[in-house]
């Protein structure tokens, strides 16, 4: 069973300050990525994916994936208020299950 | 963007009784699936569907569950009988595809919190 773990559990960071979140999985055989955020009563909704081993960038997110190492990170550069919510990293090892971390409570201070 | 509904978006139930959740996935979407969250847990997968069939399903989806989609309408995840440790949030989700690719990505409802007396 793929285990999917997510660090911090919480992050502060200052307005217009970076924040990194981490994600390591178990199934060395997984082949898709994706970040999810949950803003509170809604459910979650994708922010992007990744799927390939290096960086994707989408703005002020960037995504990056080292699959021998197990390990996927997200980067929000310039850190918005907007951007406070739980952020989930979700693995698809086959084509349709989507495996959730625990989350990462990122807030954002004026 | 493409919004999936959920309703009731609270149930309240004694031990026992049956429930159906239900919702309402996006319009142009073929595959469903249904996801449960206990209270500051990891959102477990429970169950897919596609095609009139249930395509994958894991451990948690009990012999007490079942999901249909009878003529297009709600896709829905009926309980019976409910137990204690059923109650959690339950997230609805649809995809237009499937695999690694962006058509695959997963839309969620905002979930029905199911509480079990």
């Amino acid at each position: 069973q793929q285990k999917v773990q997510q660090s911090p559990e919480s992050l502060i960071v200052p307005e217009g300050g970076m924040a990194s979140l981490n994600c390591t999985f178990s199934d060395r055989n997984s082949q898709y990525f994706w970040w999810y955020r949950q803003h509170s009563g809604e459910g979650p909704k994708a922010l992007m994916s990744i799927f390939s081993n290096g960086d994707k960038k989408e703005g002020r997110f960037t995504a990056h994936l080292n699959k021998a190492s197990l390990y996927v990170s997200l980067h929000i550069k310039d850190s918005q208020p907007s951007d406070s919510a739980l952020y989930f990293c979700a693995v698809m090892p086959n084509y349709n299950v989507l495996y959730f971390g625990s989350g990462t409570k990122l807030t954002v201070e004026p | 963007g493409p919004k999936v509904l959920q309703i009731p978006s609270h149930q309240i139930i004694d031990m026992g009784q049956m429930v159906t959740l239900n919702c309402d996935p996006v319009s142009n979407h073929l595959y469903f699936y249904w996801y449960k969250q206990i209270l500051g847990q990891q959102m477990e997968f429970l169950v897919n569907f596609y095609n009139g069939k249930v395509m994958e399903k894991s451990k948690l989806f009990k012999d007490q569950f079942s999901v249909e989609r009878p003529d297009g309408s709600y896709f829905t995840l009926k309980i019976q009988p409910t137990a204690l440790e059923d109650s959690a949030v339950y997230f609805c989700a649809s995809s237009s595809g499937l695999g690694g690719r962006d058509y695959a990505e997963q839309f969620f409802g905002p979930g029905t919190r199911l509480t079990v007396l």
